[in-house]
Parts: C-alpha cells; sequence; structure tokens
C-alpha cells in the first residue's frame, strides 16, 4: 500500500537547470496538490488539479509548471532553476473534501 | 482569502503533562473544515485530527483533543499525556472548496 510516492528523494541543480518532480498516487484519488516548505513559511500551495487532464494556480505559482496526464500522476516542473526555488517539496492527494495524504517530500537544492 | 495563524512558534512541555497549540483563522464562510497535521523529523506529514464547522462537538482522538470555537474562528489542539513521540511541528489548516490553507506551525518540544 504506497500511497503517494514523490520521486526523487533529494536533488542538486545548478541555477538554470531544469527538472521534473513526479508525484504519484494509487488511491485513485481525483484531487492532487503541490505544496512548497519554507523555514517558518509553513506549506505553501504552488499548483493543484481536480482531474485528469486539469489544473490550477496554488499561491507561490510563479517558476513552475504541472501536468496531470494521467489520474495517478501529478507532475511539477521548474523549467530553469533559481536558487529561490531551494526547498521541500510535498505532494498530496485526497477525495474532493476529505483529508489530504502526503508523500514524503524531496527536498531540492539549487546552487 | 483564508488565513490560518498560529501565534506560538515555539511549545514545550514535560513528558505526561498538556499542553495547548493554539490556532486562528479568518473565513467568511459557513461551512469548512479544520486539520491538525504533526510533522516529525522525519518530514512526514501525518493526520492528527480534523473537526468539521457544522458540528457543535469538539473531536477527540485519543490523547489529542480540539477545541473548536467558531463564532472567535478559534480551533486549538490539546495534547494530553505528552509523550517523547509527540515533539514534532504541528501545523493548523483550514480547507473549504479550496485545497489546504496552512498555518506556519508549532514546534512542539516535550522535556524527559
Amino acid at each position: 500500500n504506497a500511497g503517494v510516492t514523490q520521486t526523487p528523494k533529494f536533488r542538486v541543480l545548478k541555477t538554470g537547470q531544469s527538472m521534473t518532480l513526479l508525484c504519484a498516487q494509487d488511491m485513485n484519488h481525483e484531487y492532487m496538490y503541490w505544496y512548497r516548505q519554507d523555514p517558518g513559511m509553513g506549506l505553501r500551495l504552488i499548483h493543484y488539479s481536480v482531474g485528469e487532464g486539469t489544473t490550477a494556480k496554488g499561491e507561490v505559482p510563479d517558476g513552475y509548471n504541472v501536468s496531470r496526464l494521467k489520474k495517478q500522476n501529478f507532475l511539477l516542473g521548474l523549467e530553469s532553476a533559481a536558487p529561490s526555488q531551494t526547498s521541500v517539496y510535498f505532494c498530496a492527494s485526497s477525495y474532493a473534501y476529505e483529508p489530504q495524504h502526503f508523500g514524503d517530500g524531496t527536498r531540492l537544492s539549487i546552487l | 482569502a483564508q488565513t490560518v495563524t498560529q501565534s506560538q512558534p515555539e511549545m514545550s512541555v514535560q513528558e505526561a503533562e498538556t499542553v495547548t497549540l493554539s490556532c486562528t483563522y479568518d473565513t467568511s464562510e459557513s461551512d469548512y473544515y479544520l486539520f491538525w497535521y504533526k510533522q516529525p523529523p522525519s518530514r512526514q506529514m501525518i493526520l492528527v485530527i480534523r473537526q468539521e464547522a457544522y458540528k457543535q462537538q469538539n473531536a477527540t482522538e485519543n490523547r489529542f483533543s480540539v477545541n473548536f470555537q467558531k463564532a472567535a474562528k478559534s480551533f486549538s489542539l490539546k495534547i494530553s499525556d505528552s509523550q517523547l513521540g509527540d515533539a514534532a511541528m504541528y501545523f493548523c489548516a483550514y480547507r473549504r472548496s479550496t485545497p489546504l490553507v496552512f498555518g506556519k506551525g508549532t514546534r512542539l518540544s516535550v522535556i524527559a
């Protein structure tokens, strides 16, 4: 019973490089989310999706893109990484108003 | 926009004692959900307790209970008989039709 799986768990990038974070859930949830967590800031919503093929902006979407081509997967892309995007990234999923289930996070450092 | 405020960045409690973490929120809605999540050093986000705003009865989960004051827009978490494993960051969160809105968290230390 995997729940929400994030890949990779750690990554170091150089400024200007691109990468994609993968989130996969096996609970048949309609809703999926990407958050970032910074010290003293709590979790802030980047983008979310309410179903396959849909995406919406959250509180801090700039510099990120997302895609939900399959119901079970939600991808977060950084086209040109910046040091300000150094953070811990969390993916979550849920049914509409039910509690969100979180992955274990991805620690991303951008030099 | 909804906001969630946790006014205590850090708290500490003696093992076996009781501690209360504060949370206030701002909303114009009457029907919504409130949550407390725990984040231990392992970084996992673990749901501790949830409260539906339409329910007057305060939610309870074993040693964890809430004091939900809807008119005051307050949602505090009480941890009874504190254990070393309760040491973690605790996040209060609000949800209605949008994804969760989190407070900035309270770091709880448990002293043996």
